[in-house]
């Protein structure tokens, strides 16, 4: 049961366009979502979040949206740049007390110069 | 460098053996959480442990075990070990109020 949903295992876009990736999730009491960013032989590391009480949340060239009636998360990124080149984890959370993070699988994202 | 440490990088053990992964937290951070990455998939949580008691359980075998010793450090036992669990093992922490994972670089088991 894949409660968190990256369809797209792999995107690619050119430098300086903007980056669209898409996340979709089934569990109404997920009410933190959070992107996470992986280049290879490394952890995942902290991108941006947001709350269910926000649709969006912006920091530098990240945007991250949300649309609860649809269940669905977006990262913008704008412009994209080489080193984004990374594969780019979803990740939904029940709230506090429950800190324990549902990842989607994945997203490659390679920017082509 | 994350703050978070994890040994060994790389282990390669055969079938039916036991293996014992460690990670040591970001200074700090109460909780700690294990997470197993196999080919092409997410990251599936396994446990949380938090100042030293589990928190909370995922999908964790029984053949695998954890605990979180008085210094915050945390062990993943994994025994009776099959083929199917070769993957990307990953520790994360935080202070456990937030939801700021910090990950490790992870261990990469190969059972052959």
């Amino acid at each position: 049961d894949q409660q968190v949903k990256q369809n797209s295992p792999s995107l690619s876009v050119q430098e300086g366009r903007i980056s669209i990736l898409n996340c979709d999730y089934t569990n109404s009491m997920f009410d933190y979502f959070l992107w996470y960013k992986k280049y290879p032989a490394e952890g995942p590391t902290f991108l941006i979040s947001i709350s269910s009480i926000k649709d969006k949340n912006e920091d530098g060239r990240f945007t991250v949206f949300l649309n609860k009636s649809a269940k669905h998360l977006s990262l913008h990124i704008v412009p994209s740049q080489p080193g984004d080149s990374a594969v780019y984890f979803c990740a939904a959370s029940g709230g506090f007390g429950n800190e324990k993070l549902t990842f989607g699988t994945g997203t490659r994202l390679t920017i082509i110069p | 460098d994350s703050g978070v440490t994890q040994t060994p990088k790389h282990l390669i053990t055969a079938t039916g053996q036991r293996v014992t992964l460690r990670c040591s937290p970001r200074s700090g951070d109460l909780s700690v959480y294990w997470y197993q990455q196999s080919l092409d998939q997410g990251l599936q949580f396994l446990i949380q442990y938090y100042n030293g008691e589990e928190r909370a359980k995922g999908n964790i075998l029984e053949r695998f075990s954890a605990q979180q010793f008085p210094d915050l450090h945390s062990e993943l036992n994994l025994s009776s070990l099959e083929l199917g669990d070769s993957a990307l093992y990953f520790c994360a922490s935080s202070a456990g109020t937030d939801y700021g994972y910090t990950f490790g670089s992870g261990t990469r088991l190969t059972v052959v």
